[in-house]
């Protein structure tokens, strides 16, 4: 069945260091991948995503890469500023199907 | 753009009554939309997706009894928590899909069952 597991669990870095969560699912015909970050007591809110016919994208400080073969995608942010302290979800889906499975989520805190 | 409303913001309601919430497309048609149920500090789990005009199909575990699903519009899914019980307690968030594969969230309903 959909499964992806979501990496760490929880991250702490100094502002201005960069930031990596990575993602592995299991279902080889997922075709879709987004991340979300929310903030307590917030919605989700769709920062980049990324679909399977693409390798990387970048988006000013976010960028995501995908790896098909390995089944795992990763979020990077360069530059951590305190303001991007919130949990990170990543998401598969598939366009066939259209519901994404989220993982377990990260959450990122930024020290100034 | 792709503004998705959710109401109420938050409730409160007797064990055993009937609380409905509404998800709202307000700048675009959504013809499937999800419901998700989410718990302090964890992931946001699939209840159901919401197809407009047909029944809504529910994931596996989740009692399609108990969680009324109704999207009589391509703008509005409502969710319904029939005799509520305290362990119905949770962060309810609707999203919608757009045109593309692309889910555009609620602000969430938080349902607290005394």
């Amino acid at each position: 069945g959909e499964n992806v597991e979501q990496h760490p669990s929880t991250l702490s870095v100094q502002e201005g260091d960069s930031a990596v969560i990575k993602c592995t699912y299991s279902d080889s015909a997922s075709n879709y991948f987004p991340w979300y970050k929310q903030e307590l007591g917030k919605r989700p809110q769709l920062i980049i995503d990324i679909r399977s016919n693409v390798g990387e994208k970048k988006d000013q400080r976010i960028a995501v890469t995908l790896n098909k073969t390995a089944k795992h995608f990763s979020l990077h942010i360069t530059e951590t500023q305190p303001e991007d302290s919130a949990v990170y979800f990543c998401a598969e889906g598939n366009t066939g199907f259209q519901k994404l499975v989220f993982g377990t989520g990260t959450r990122l805190l930024v020290s100034p | 753009g792709a503004v998705v409303s959710q109401h109420p913001s938050w409730v409160i309601c007797k064990s055993g009554t009937s609380v409905k919430i509404e998800c709202r497309s307000l700048d675009f048609q959504a013809t499937t939309m999800f419901w998700y149920r989410q718990f302090p500090k964890q992931s946001l789990m699939l209840m159901a997706t919401s197809n407009e005009g047909s029944k809504a199909t529910y994931e596996q575990g989740v009692e399609k009894d108990k969680f009324l699903i109704n999207h009589a519009s391509l703008t509005l899914s409502t969710l319904t928590v029939t005799s509520a019980h305290p362990e119905d307690s949770s962060f309810y968030i609707c999203s919608a899909r757009g045109l593309g594969d692309e889910q555009y969230f609620g602000p969430g309903t938080r349902l607290t069952v005394t």
